[in-house]
């Protein structure tokens, strides 16, 4: 069943941890991408990666760090640094490759609270 | 700055008559435009998209319609459902192979009334 993982659902840390989200795609894309969401915001862009081994930051990259060693992983750390990490995350994998231009698809979301 | 804008945070639309949802762009290189719908705490779907080369694509239901000029495009659904009640999003691009980042809106939610 082809598709976009990402766990834990809801995910809860103390103020000053760091936490890693996990997403994972058995989809074949080369684009991946990090949004987070908040209440009356729309979709603001974190990290996106277009290759394994390569990523750039987005409009809101700051506190948060990516890696990208797999083609099928894109694993988004939220540091210490972050001021309002309390969010729902949200990974998503871009679907060029089946011929929909610029088509991105998303995963189910992570919704993190920091208390 | 806000490149794409929904001025229209929600929307109350009867069952059976059309929903429409607006969305303006300020960013004059974006050539692709994509339709989101997204329930409470789930990833946001895919629903319909157009290039800059068109100014309507239609599926089923759902008709997309784009004004290059006002740099403004419109969702139609009809006739509107209960299922359809949830946040749409409108979404964003630049031309070229390796473009493939979106700028979102900030989301319209439209509630059905049965």
């Amino acid at each position: 069943d082809g598709g976009i993982t990402q766990s834990p659902k809801y995910l809860f840390r103390k103020e000053g941890q760091n936490v890693t989200l996990s997403c994972e795609q058995n989809l074949n894309h080369d684009a991946m991408y990090w949004y987070r969401q908040d209440p009356g915001q729309g979709l603001r862009l974190i990290y996106y990666s277009q290759i394994v081994n390569d990523f750039q930051k987005g409009d809101i990259a700051e506190g948060y760090s990516v890696s990208r060693e797999k083609k099928e992983s894109f694993p988004l750390t939220v540091t210490s640094a972050q001021k309002n990490p309390t969010a729902f995350y949200l990974c998503a994998t871009n679907g060029r490759t089946s011929g929909i231009y610029n088509e991105q698809f998303f995963g189910p979301g992570t919704r993190l609270t920091v208390l | 700055d806000q490149q794409v804008k929904q001025n229209s945070p929600s929307l109350s639309v009867q069952e059976g008559r059309i929903s429409i949802l607006n969305c303006d762009y300020t960013n004059s290189m974006f050539d692709y435009f994509l339709w989101y719908k997204k329930y409470p705490a789930e990833g946001p779907t895919f629903l319909i998209s157009i290039s800059s080369i068109k100014d309507k694509n239609e599926d089923g239901r759902f008709t997309v319609f784009l004004n290059k000029s006002a740099k403004h495009l419109s969702l139609h659904i009809v006739p509107s459902q209960p299922g359809d009640s949830a946040v749409y999003f409108c979404a964003a691009s630049e031309a070229g192979f390796g473009n493939e980042k979106l700028t979102f809106g900030t989301g319209t939610r439209l509630t059905i009334i049965p």
